[in-house]
């Protein structure tokens, strides 16, 4: 089945500094490639997305491409700000044989922390 | 505005108590989803549904159970049956698209067995 791999957290960085999170996944077909963030006590906020290979997605200073090649879809900002320290998902759509879709399956989150 | 509203934000309960958790989008949104989120765990999906009357588990649908009467509206309840119930619980929502599948998260409900 469909599974999205994430590096493990916490990950510390200083401000300014520059950020990778890798996420792998498998799946068939041709899913579409997400990264979601959340904030302490909140719900999920979609960063940044990608539909089909070789597409990047952008948001905020943060970019993703859609490699098919190596099935991966790692994030990645150039300097990052205190704001930023949050929990990242990484995430795949789950679609049906009937061509819809039946929500997203998620990596485990990467935690990150960016200190002053 | 539009969006998703989950209540309540935290919630409390005793062992062998049913629970219900309120779901409402006024995003006009075809499909409705349930999430469980634990620590280390990622989000795993309970149930969903597509179409009002019309309902599919998830991965972990054991011990919850859900209705779609309205399309605005997707409540789920917390059984007795589920045997490690302290989480936290998001409702999510989305167009019935050509699989794009973003969702749009409510801000989640946070349950806790006593």
């Amino acid at each position: 089945g469909n599974s999205v791999t994430q590096m493990e957290g916490p990950v510390t960085l200083s401000e300014e500094a520059f950020l990778t999170i890798n996420c792998t996944y498998t799946a068939t077909g041709y899913p579409s490639l997400f990264w979601y963030v959340q904030y302490p006590g909140e719900g999920l906020q979609l960063l940044l997305k990608a539909t089909k290979a070789d597409d990047k997605g952008s948001n905020k200073g943060f970019e993703a491409t859609y490699r098919k090649e190596t099935t991966s879809f790692h994030l990645e900002k150039g300097s990052v700000q205190v704001s930023d320290s949050a929990v990242y998902f990484c995430a795949l759509s789950r679609k049906n044989s009937g061509g819809g879709a039946d929500g997203l399956t998620f990596g485990k989150g990467t935690h990150l922390i960016i200190q002053p | 505005d539009g969006g998703i509203t989950q209540s309540p934000k935290y919630l409390f309960r005793k062992e062998g108590q049913n629970v219900t958790l309120s779901c409402e989008q006024n995003l006009n949104h075809d499909a409705m989803y349930w999430y469980r989120q634990d620590p280390g765990q990622g989000l795993r999906l309970i149930y969903y549904s597509q179409i009002v009357n019309d309902f599919q588990k998830g991965d972990i649908a054991e011990g919850y159970s859900v209705s779609r009467e309205k399309k605005e509206s997707f409540p789920l309840t917390v059984t007795s049956a589920q045997k490690n119930p302290t989480a936290f619980y998001l409702c999510a929502s989305s167009i019935w698209d050509r699989g794009l599948g973003e969702l749009f998260f409510g801000e989640g409900s946070r349950l806790t067995v006593l």
